[in-house]
């Protein structure tokens, strides 16, 4: 059974940088039959995906944050991670890692989330 | 971007009741649709993939249909479990998105 865990700070101050890892288990990131994800969701909205990372080493990020974010891996934890930079208040969302097929690329896997206000 | 437009944006509805919610693409995504539930304070859960694949464990009275630009979820004879946010979701071609959701509540 793949389980994602989300964790980093839940407070980050205006024009800092927003640091998430996801940590895979059940499974390893290594997979090339695998893409990761990482989705936000403001309070009572809907969901924006950030961008993904697979497995050969390729990303592709959401055009509208491209120029902020960053995903990159460490196999050896079977860990993936998010950098935003340069937040705002409106950077302030639950974050999801999730794993998606290489088939319909739908979202099968996620984490539960983690809340992440940007506030001084 | 490919935009996705669900309505209705919430459903009041009872229990045994028969909805259906619908998803238009901006373009067309061929069978590239996903639907997800969302319970208040949870990750959203895959329900459906590829318009009528039903993920594992998940109950036969949800179902998909649909093609190219037009989509729909129905759920028959609703469940109190039921009741949560749906979304469907575009995977065809990046940036991936989805549709605003649609809040079903108990009439």
């Amino acid at each position: 059974q793949v389980q994602l865990q989300e964790s980093g700070p839940g407070l980050v101050k205006p024009s800092q940088t927003l640091s998430l890892t996801c940590t895979v288990s059940g499974g390893s990131i290594n997979s090339d039959s695998y893409y990761w994800n990482w989705i936000r969701q403001p309070a009572g909205k809907g969901l924006e995906w950030i961008g993904r990372f697979y497995s050969i080493g390729s990303t592709r990020y959401n055009p509208t944050l491209k120029s902020r974010v960053t995903i990159s891996v460490d196999t050896s934890k079977n860990q993936f991670s998010l950098r935003l930079t340069s937040v705002t208040a409106a950077d302030t969302a639950v974050y999801y890692c999730a794993r998606s097929g290489d088939g319909g690329y739908d979202f099968d896997y996620w984490g539960q989330g983690i809340l992440v206000t940007v506030s001084s | 971007d490919i935009q996705m437009t669900q309505s209705p944006s919430s459903l009041s509805a009872s229990v045994g009741d028969r909805v259906t919610i619908t998803c238009r693409a901006s373009q067309s995504i061929s069978n590239y649709l996903n639907w997800y539930q969302q319970r208040p304070g949870k990750a959203p859960d895959l329900l459906i993939f590829g318009v009528f694949n039903l993920q594992s464990g998940v109950p036969s009275r949800f179902s998909g249909s649909g093609s190219g630009t037009d989509f729909t979820l129905t759920i028959d004879s609703l469940q109190p479990d039921d009741f949560a946010t749906y979304y469907c979701h575009q995977s065809y071609s990046s940036p991936h998105t989805f549709g605003l959701g649609t809040k079903l509540e108990i009439k």
